[in-house]
């Protein structure tokens, strides 16, 4: 069974641009999280997309935005890159919303602002 | 507002030691607590998964603990190895928030041979 599927693994934007990373859930989960990890921060909740809505949201700003389709896929946009933009962004899948079961995460997109 | 500690922020032990890592949670009022692994550059290894009813879940080597009352849990590696190298990480779900997990910062290991 394939896993969590992110891509692109790396990018590197300047400021300015606006990006879209992509993550593939497992197969038959419906819940797709999204994660931005730093060193300064670690690891903090952007949002949660269930049946192509947005069930949770993260207290970050309104450059960054979500979507998710019905096959569950689910996409991330940044717009208005800015420096404090360089991260690793990981996608969790579970099989549905405020379930009891794990989360699976993917390998991330590793986004680098010039 | 949940906050996640993790003591110690790093650890280096010889090859075959036993060792503990410590999460502690300030709201008490949790759906389950996950524990991870991440090795450099790549993403997050679930390790073990203690839903709020329980005490402990067993994989292999790895035995965590859970104490919700007093918000904290255990993650106790048996046997140490190099490849258990890598930072561990628990994370926290609360029922009213989803599948939104908070995570603690992280405990680096290192494992020497």
């Amino acid at each position: 069974k394939a896993g969590v599927t992110q891509t692109p693994r790396y990018l590197i934007k300047t400021r300015g641009q606006q990006v879209t990373l992509s993550c593939s859930p497992i197969s038959g989960h419906r819940s797709v999280s999204w994660y931005q990890q730093t060193p300064g921060q670690g690891l903090q909740f952007l949002f949660e997309y269930f049946s192509e809505t947005q069930r949770n949201k993260g207290n970050f700003p309104g450059r960054f935005s979500g979507r998710q389709f019905s096959n569950s896929r689910s996409e991330m946009n940044v717009s208005t890159l800015e420096l404090g933009d360089s991260a690793l962004y990981l996608c969790a899948s579970s099989p549905a919303e405020g379930s009891t079961g794990e989360l699976f995460f993917g390998e991330g997109s590793r986004l680098t602002v010039l | 507002k949940q906050e996640v500690t993790q003591i110690p922020a790093a650890l280096s032990v010889p090859e075959g030691e036993n060792l503990v890592l410590n999460c502690s949670f300030t709201d008490s009022a949790i759906y389950n607590l996950q524990w991870f692994r991440q090795d450099p550059g790549k993403g997050l290894t679930s390790l073990l998964l203690i839903q709020s009813s329980q005490r402990e879940q067993t994989s292999g080597r790895l035995n965590a603990s859970l104490d919700k009352s007093s918000g904290r849990s255990t993650l106790y590696i048996a046997a140490s190895q190099p490849g258990d190298s890598a930072t561990y990480l628990c994370a926290v779900r609360q029922r009213e928030y989803g599948n939104k997990l908070v995570f603690g910062a992280g405990t680096i290991l290192r494992v020497k041979s």
